[in-house]
């Protein structure tokens, strides 16, 4: 079946500018994680969803982060007024239960 | 606070040679542990995780891992690579059971020569 899909899958903005990334999870999955990779790192925890209630957001990194995730199914991430140190690879995830995730493919997000 | 250390940032080995990358938690319970693989361009993709029970466990693509809770470690172990397995590896541990959230190691990046 379909796994989880984001888009885009590359995205550049100039210094300032708004970006919107989109998590499509699978289907019937209750959890969904936002996660930022910067580069040769590991992926850190931004915000975890349940449902249409965002019950963590302590990793969002700035109040210009902001996650949502209206009607329990597809997330989007937003960054406003982007900075060059928000370069870095999105990954969202989902699971039906704790400890079963699936990871998307990521967004490759260049600040210049 | 939880962690995961992955001591070795970048590991070479022979097409055929064995494989063990280290990765050490800090954790006060019992951990749930995984180990995952990436790709240039992709996104993780889990080789065996650890819950409880059998200390030694399976994963896909010939991967092993065993937990040793007295030396807090969970390394993962090929007998024999191929060169498709040069990639990058991260281990994670779960830090809420209630949620899944996982913390990451830095990784290690495995390349293979032929």
């Amino acid at each position: 079946g379909a796994g989880v899909s984001q888009s885009p899958r590359y995205k550049v903005a100039k210094r300032g500018q708004d970006v919107a990334l989109r998590c499509d999870p699978i289907s019937g999955h209750v959890s969904l994680f936002w996660y930022q990779q910067a580069l040769g790192q590991g992926p850190e925890f931004l915000t975890y969803f349940q449902n249409e209630a965002q019950l963590d957001k302590s990793g969002l990194p700035s109040d210009r982060f902001f996650a949502e995730r209206p009607e329990g199914s597809v997330s989007t991430l937003k960054i406003q007024r982007t900075q060059q140190e928000d370069s870095a690879v999105y990954l969202c995830a989902s699971s039906r239960r704790s400890g079963h995730e699936y990871f998307g493919p990521g967004t490759r997000l260049t600040v210049t | 606070a939880q962690s995961v250390t992955q001591p070795d940032i970048h590991i070479t080995v022979s097409e055929g040679a064995s494989l063990e990358l280290r990765c050490n938690y800090s954790y006060g319970a019992t951990p749930y542990l995984f180990w995952y693989v990436q790709s240039p361009g992709q996104g993780l993709q889990l080789l065996l995780k650890y819950f409880s029970g059998d200390t030694l466990v399976q994963g896909i693509k010939g991967f092993e891992a065993e937990f040793k809770r007295s030396q807090s470690s969970f390394n993962l172990r090929k007998p024999s690579v191929h060169w498709s397995d040069a990639a990058e590896y991260f281990c994670a541990v779960v830090s809420s059971s209630n949620t899944g959230k996982l913390i990451f190691g830095q990784g290690t990046t495995l390349q293979v020569k032929p």
